[in-house]
């Protein structure tokens, strides 16, 4: 039982270039999460996806695009890299919305 | 809006010493708190859970205390080992933007076990 997967786990881009962060959860989970965590903070909600076919926005939306593929799949698309979005970026799934949520082991992303 | 504090940013304890996390939030209606580890390099794991009904919770070597009344949850972590060296998140659940319920993360502490 994998849980939640992200690819990749380490990228490093220039600015403006673009890219996707997958994620998959095989728990048939209905909610699904991006979050954002910066050094020496807490984490913040980019999008999430409450059942499939839905997305909603987070905290902290701008510059981000996301797609909820089918359940199992939840994608964060980044259109024109900048700088201000190096982070580390983790997936969730929960059973429903705001409950108990499961966690990938995050994507470690450098703008240059 | 919404925010979650904590009273140690930092925290260190003897190996084998108990140890008390503190975490204070603003949203009076959460009804749903989780406390999260996550260790140097992974995501964030669950640890324990407490719903609102209820002002204290057991499991495995921690206890979730909840006071309502003054919005304060702590998470007490018996004989603490090498491996609880993490940092720890409380995530009360509160409403979001557009009426959604969400997960609130504070900016965790960190506990440090010495040996």
């Amino acid at each position: 039982n994998a849980g939640v997967t992200q690819t990749p786990k380490f990228q490093v881009l220039k600015t403006g270039q673009s890219m996707t962060l997958q994620c998959a959860q095989d728990m048939n989970h209905n909610s699904m999460y991006w979050y954002r965590q910066d050094p020496g903070m807490g984490l913040r909600l980019i999008y999430y996806s409450a059942s499939e076919g839905t997305t909603d926005k987070g905290e902290v939306p701008n510059g981000y695009n996301v797609s909820r593929l089918n359940k199992r799949e939840f994608s964060l698309r980044l259109e024109s890299a900048a700088p201000s979005q190096t982070s580390v970026y983790f997936c969730a799934s929960s059973e429903v919305l705001a409950s108990r949520a499961f966690f990938g082991q995050g994507t470690r992303l450098t703008v240059v | 809006g919404e925010s979650v504090g904590l009273h140690l940013p930092t925290l260190s304890v003897q190996e084998g010493d108990n140890s008390i996390i503190n975490c204070a939030y603003s949203n009076s209606a959460s009804d749903y708190f989780i406390w999260y580890k996550q260790e140097s390099g992974k995501g964030p794991q669950f640890i324990i859970d407490i719903r609102s009904n209820m002002d204290k919770r057991q499991g495995q070597r921690v206890t979730v205390l909840l006071n309502k009344t003054v919005k304060h949850l702590s998470l007490q972590i018996a004989a603490t080992q090498p491996g609880d060296s993490a940092v720890y998140f409380c995530a009360p659940r509160g409403t979001g933007g557009q009426g959604a319920q969400k997960l609130v993360f504070g900016q965790g502490t960190r506990l440090t076990i010495n040996p």
